[in-house]
């Protein structure tokens, strides 16, 4: 069965900084890779997914993530973060060929400070 | 994407009594997600449900204190049955078309 961590609970970090979110998986099949972003007390809401093709993907609000293979690997970086962008981040992970279940990750809580 | 219409949003119950959360989809998918997430806490599955069978329930959870029903390709719904203050969670829906959408998710809270 697939599962994900996420390695670092928390990231502090300042306005307009660079910052990386860490996921890594494992399963022993093929895998899509999902980040989602929850707000304080919203729903989840997709950043960005990789189902095939190109290693990096981009998706909502200047995110970017790019699938390693080798290093079993995800994470998600934005080049210059914005207040608005403090929330809780969530890797995910489905195996392609088992009844398409996702398993999450625990979750980084990523604070931006002004 | 698919959209997913959930209710209710949020409800406090009283422990002992049931609550039932429906999802309606705006298209016909073969298979439903339910998760819960505990307060602080990631999201679980709790099962997943297909149109015509029973649901597949996860490890610790069982159909007895969430049974779920799926009439049609576009609705299931969730019981959370004889609630504790433990069953105080968000649970969510969850569909796959080109990803997965979620529910905009129930919150309860059991007192």
């Amino acid at each position: 069965a697939q599962s994900v961590t996420q390695l670092d609970s928390q990231v502090p970090v300042f306005e307009e900084a660079p910052v990386e979110l860490r996921c890594n998986y494992s399963s022993s099949v093929s895998v899509y890779l999902f980040w989602y972003v929850q707000y304080p007390n919203q729903g989840l809401q997709l950043l960005l997914k990789y189902l095939s093709g190109s290693t990096l993907v981009k998706g909502i609000n200047g995110f970017e993530a790019e699938f390693n293979k080798s290093q079993t690997s995800f994470h998600l970086r934005k080049p210059s973060v914005h207040i608005s962008d403090t929330a809780e981040y969530f890797c995910a992970v489905s195996e392609v060929e088992y009844g398409n279940k996702l398993v999450f990750g625990a979750g980084t809580i990523l604070r931006v400070k002004s | 994407s698919a959209v997913i219409s959930q209710k209710p949003s949020r409800d406090i119950c009283q422990r002992g009594t049931s609550l039932t959360i429906q999802c309606q989809v705006d298209s016909q998918v073969t298979m439903m997600f339910w998760y819960r997430q505990q307060p602080g806490q990631s999201l679980t599955l709790i099962a997943t449900a297909n149109q015509g069978s029973e649901a597949t329930y996860e490890s610790g959870f069982v159909i007895d204190k969430f049974p779920i029903s799926r009439p049609n390709l576009t609705f299931s719904t969730l019981t959370v049955s004889n609630m504790s203050p433990e069953d105080s969670s968000i649970y969510l829906c969850s569909v796959w078309g080109d990803g997965y959408t979620f529910g905009s998710g129930t919150r309860l809270t059991v007192v």
